[in-house]
């Protein structure tokens, strides 16, 4: 059975710093998701990705796949009080549905 | 944008009350799922429906949920006799051809408390 695990759980960071959240997965997928989740919202699409090496960034957030590792990273460059919230990696099971990580949650402060 | 709309935001419910949670899908999707967040937890997968049937099912997704689209515009999770840790927040999704190839869309959720 698919399985994902993030780390850090959780990820307290001081503004203008970089950080990287990891998330890795048990077997061979299709495609990743990347979610932002503020406190009592819904998911919010950040990125998805395709194929092995891909690269996508948006503002301060990058996110690359590396599938023979089965490893995702979600880099962070000079966080700012903004992008406090918790990010969510999701791989596509072979029956379609989501799987989850456990989430990271990410406290910028000044 | 397209949306997936949920009703009601949030729900109070007895224990051992009947609960409906009402999604209202993109319309021209075609795969529905309800998925669900216990306070503080990770997503969890609870049922996936396509072409008017049950596509797989979650170990959680026992004989007091059931899901139905009765109109072909709605589609409903209903939870037969709640318990208290069915408290948890509910999403639905739909997505045109599957999340391989076209892509989730999440609705903005229904906070149950069962009390």
């Amino acid at each position: 059975e698919l399985k994902v695990e993030q780390n850090p759980l959780f990820l307290s960071m001081q503004e203008g710093k970089n950080y990287t959240i990891y998330c890795n997965y048990s077997t061979t997928s299709d495609r990743l998701y990347w979610y932002r989740q503020d406190p009592g919202k819904s998911l919010e699409s950040l990125f998805v990705l395709l194929s092995n090496g891909a690269v996508k960034q948006e503002g301060r957030l990058m996110a690359s796949l590396d599938t023979k590792a089965r490893l995702s990273t979600l880099h962070i460059t000079a966080a700012v009080h903004d992008l406090s919230a918790t990010y969510f990696c999701a791989v596509v099971a072979p029956s379609d549905k989501l799987i989850f990580g456990t989430g990271t949650r990410l406290q910028v402060f000044p | 944008e397209p949306e997936v709309t949920q009703t009601p935001s949030h729900q109070v419910t007895q224990m051992g009350q009947e609960v409906i949670l009402r999604c209202v899908p993109i319309s021209n999707h075609l795969y529905f799922y309800w998925y669900r967040q216990i306070l503080g937890q990770k997503v969890e997968f609870l049922v996936s429906f396509y072409n008017n049937e049950i596509s797989e099912k979650s170990e959680i997704f026992d004989d007091q949920f059931s899901v139905e689209r009765p109109d072909g515009s709605n589609f409903t999770l209903k939870i037969r006799s709640t318990k208290l840790e069915d408290s948890a927040m509910y999403f639905c999704a739909s997505s045109l051809q599957g999340p391989v190839n076209s892509g989730y869309t999440f609705g903005s959720g229904t906070r149950l408390t069962v009390v």
